[in-house]
């Protein structure tokens, strides 16, 4: 996706290992927002940035965290990885304009075993 | 009763077929998006929506306020469209987006 990349794309972890993903992007946009998506349910909001070191959790928070201290990179991390936190993460990017949608990243399958 | 409410869940339709893809909505909203995920995973922005109809291509979006309902139309429908097409509104609260569950669409040649 143009000016949007997440890393890595496929991670296998074990259960109890810290995970970091990140999400790069060159369009310097203001907010940045990690989701995860699973089986019969629409994409749930994990946390969002509206700023250099300004961010905020998202309906399905727990477990994670996020740093942002750069405009173009926001990590998200897995303090100590569940089998339930087993999903694709994306990771999207916008505007804070009316009038311009959103960017997302091609997604991490990150699997916890 | 979820916030954003897609229909059909499912739908499979021949080649060439108009479909129709409709979302409802419960909260007051400053926007409306609908997006494309196709087999791959890859999310794509099609469109986003304050008021009336946009259209590209094959596509077209309408969307009514005061039912808080919009639609997302294909015309001559191709087995390139087979994806799953969700919508999201954007809360008039704040800036975040409530989604929809999706609708995934097959189109049979």
């Amino acid at each position: 996706d143009a000016g949007i990349t997440q890393s890595p794309r496929h991670k296998v972890t074990e259960t109890g290992t810290p995970v970091t993903l990140r999400c790069h992007q060159t369009e310097n946009h203001r907010y940045m927002y990690w989701y995860r998506q699973d089986p019969g349910h629409g994409l749930r909001l994990i946390h969002y940035s509206y700023g250099v070191k300004d961010t905020d959790k998202g309906e399905v928070s727990d477990g994670y965290s996020v740093s942002r201290s750069k405009t173009e990179d926001f990590l998200l991390t897995l303090e100590s990885a569940t089998s339930s936190q087993t999903s694709v993460y994306f990771c999207a990017i916008s505007t804070d304009s009316e009038f311009y949608g959103y960017t997302f990243g091609s997604g991490t399958r990150l699997t916890v075993v | 009763k979820n916030e954003v409410e897609q229909s059909p869940q499912n739908l499979t339709a021949q080649e060439g077929e108009f479909i129709t893809i409709n979302c409802s909505y419960s909260v007051g909203i400053s926007a409306l998006h609908w997006l494309q995920q196709h087999p791959g995973g890859g999310i794509v922005s099609l469109f986003m929506l304050s008021s009336g109809k946009k259209k590209h291509g094959r596509l077209i979006a309408t969307i009514n306020i005061q039912e808080k309902h919009s639609s997302l139309h294909i015309t001559a429908s191709h087995p390139r469209d087979s994806a799953v097409y969700i919508c999201a509104v954007r809360s008039d609260s704040n800036y975040q987006l409530i989604w929809g569950a999706g609708t995934k669409l097959i189109i049979k040649p």
